[in-house]
C-alpha cells in the first residue's frame, strides 16, 4: 500500500461548524503534513508531525486544530473557518528525519474545502 | 535563502509535441528533487525523483535531468498527451532531508 488516503474529497460547511478532515497512511512513514493549496499557488506548509509529535506549526489561525492519535492518523479539526479558508487541503507523508531511504512526500488527493 | 524557480510560468502545446519544463534550486544541503503532476483539484502525484548522484531519469513519456552543480532539473515531455494537461510542481529536500520548498509550478495546456 504505497497511498495516503483523505476523507472526505469535499466538504461545504458555514462559519459556525466544527468538522474535520481526515488522513491514513499504512506506508510505515514517521512524518505527517497538512498542506493548504489556494488556485494556482502551490502548496502551504500548515503543520508537521514528527513520531507523532507537533514538530512544525507554521503559525496557522487557532480555528485550525491539528491531532495525531497514533502513526497512521493525522485529522485537522475545523471550527468557526472564514470563507478565505476555502481551499484544497492536502495530507502528505514522509520516511521521517532519521528514516534510512530518501526522505520524500507522498500526497493525498486532497479535500476541497468551502467555507459559506 | 532557500528557493525553487521554475520556468516557463504556463506553457501551450499541441498534442503529440514535446516540451521541456525547467527549474532551478538555490536550497542547501542538497538531498533530492522530485517532479509531481498535479491535476486540477486533486493532490500532486510523483512522476521521477532524482538524488545527488543522478543525471537522467525517466518514467514513461517522462524524462528528468539533474545538474547539480549548476543546482538545475528539467523535465522533458515526449509526445504529449491531452491528459498530461495539469500543474507540474518541482519539490527539492535539503537539510539531510528535513525540509521541502516547493518551486512555482509550470501549467501545461496540451491542446488537440
Amino acid at each position: 500500500d504505497t497511498e495516503v488516503t483523505q476523507t472526505p474529497k469535499h466538504l461545504v460547511m458555514g462559519m459556525t461548524n466544527k468538522k474535520s478532515l481526515k488522513c491514513e497512511q499504512h506506508m510505515g512513514h514517521r512524518a505527517m503534513y497538512w498542506y493548504k493549496q489556494k488556485a494556482k499557488k502551490p502548496p502551504e506548509l500548515m503543520f508537521v508531525y514528527s513520531y507523532e509529535k507537533l514538530s512544525i506549526n507554521e503559525s496557522v489561525p487557532s480555528r485550525f486544530s491539528p491531532e495525531c492519535p497514533n502513526s497512521s492518523l493525522l485529522n485537522l479539526h475545523l471550527h468557526a473557518l472564514q470563507p478565505e479558508d476555502s481551499a484544497l487541503y492536502l495530507c502528505a507523508s514522509s520516511r521521517g528525519q532519521g528514516a534510512p531511504g530518501a526522505n520524500v512526500l507522498t500526497f493525498g488527493a486532497g479535500s476541497r474545502l468551502t467555507v459559506l | 535563502k532557500n528557493q525553487v524557480e521554475q520556468s516557463p510560468q504556463s506553457l501551450i502545446i499541441l498534442e503529440g509535441k514535446n516540451c521541456t519544463l525547467q527549474c532551478n534550486y538555490t536550497v542547501s544541503p542538497f538531498s533530492n528533487l522530485r517532479w509531481y503532476k498535479q491535476d486540477t483539484g486533486r493532490g500532486p502525484v510523483s512522476l521521477t525523483i532524482m538524488t545527488f548522484s543522478e543525471n537522467t531519469k525517466s518514467n514513461g513519456r517522462y524524462t528528468a535531468t539533474l545538474d547539480a552543480d549548476t543546482k538545475q532539473s528539467s523535465l522533458h515531455i515526449t509526445a504529449s498527451q491531452l491528459s498530461d494537461s495539469a500543474s507540474y510542481i518541482c519539490v527539492v529536500t535539503y537539510n539531510y532531508g528535513q525540509n521541502f520548498v516547493f518551486g512555482p509550478g509550470t501549467r501545461l495546456s496540451v491542446l488537440p
